[in-house]
């Protein structure tokens, strides 16, 4: 069965210095992976995906993110955060053999907080 | 730009009582789902719809459950006899397409509460 941890559960940095929002999977193929972000009082708006290709995948607000088979991670990052980046992120995982919605599995969450 | 909407933002109901939730999934999407987050907790699979009929569910979608596209636009959740461990964040979202490569776009989300 396919999982995601995100070990973190809150992640603080200060403002205009980078950050990492961690992720690991663990899928029996190849994954598909995305990154959600939640802002308060609001929905899950996506931000990137992984699919094939070049390891490191941008997205939304100037995030990217990278994939590393080996260590079976997917970190966000953004080389100078700002306190708007402020937010509980999601990480979540597709096993592509599935065929179906149903297979994607979410990460618990990690709250970042961008100190000013 | 589209979004998927949901109401009500938050419902407080008496456990036994009957809930529905409503969505207005983005117009030209083809698959709407349902997941849910219990404080604190992951958030979860419920179902997925598509061509007016479930395509998957989980466990949790149990005889309790029932989803519905009563006309063109809305996507509703009812909940036939609520229980206290159905409070949660209940969230709407929508995909253009069921490839796996598809991202889903997701609504604010309703927050029920059962007393």
């Amino acid at each position: 069965a396919q999982s995601v941890a995100q070990p973190e559960d809150q992640v603080k940095v200060a403002e205009g210095n980078p950050l990492t929002v961690k992720c690991t999977y663990s899928v029996s193929g190849n994954p598909y992976l995305f990154w959600y972000v939640q802002y308060p009082n609001r929905g899950l708006q996506f931000l990137l995906k992984y699919i094939t290709g070049d390891n490191l995948v941008k997205g939304s607000y100037g995030f990217e993110a990278e994939f590393n088979k080996s260590q079976t991670s997917f970190h966000l990052k953004k080389p100078s955060a700002l306190v708007s980046d402020s937010a509980l992120y999601f990480c979540a995982v597709r096993d592509p053999l599935s065929g179906s919605a149903r297979q994607l599995t979410f990460g618990s969450g990690t709250q970042l907080t961008v100190l000013p | 730009e589209p979004e998927v909407t949901q109401t009500p933002s938050h419902q407080v109901t008496q456990m036994g009582q009957e809930v529905i939730l409503r969505c207005v999934p983005i117009s030209n999407h083809l698959y709407f789902y349902w997941y849910r987050q219990i404080l604190g907790q992951k958030v979860e699979f419920l179902v997925s719809f598509y061509n007016n009929e479930i395509s998957e569910k989980s466990e949790i979608f149990d005889d309790q459950f029932s989803v519905e596209r009563p006309d063109g636009s809305n996507f509703t959740l009812k909940i036939r006899s609520t229980k206290l461990e159905d409070s949660a964040m209940y969230f709407c979202a929508s995909s253009f397409s069921a490839m796996n490569t598809g991202e889903l776009f997701f609504g604010e989300g309703s927050r029920l509460t059962v007393l």
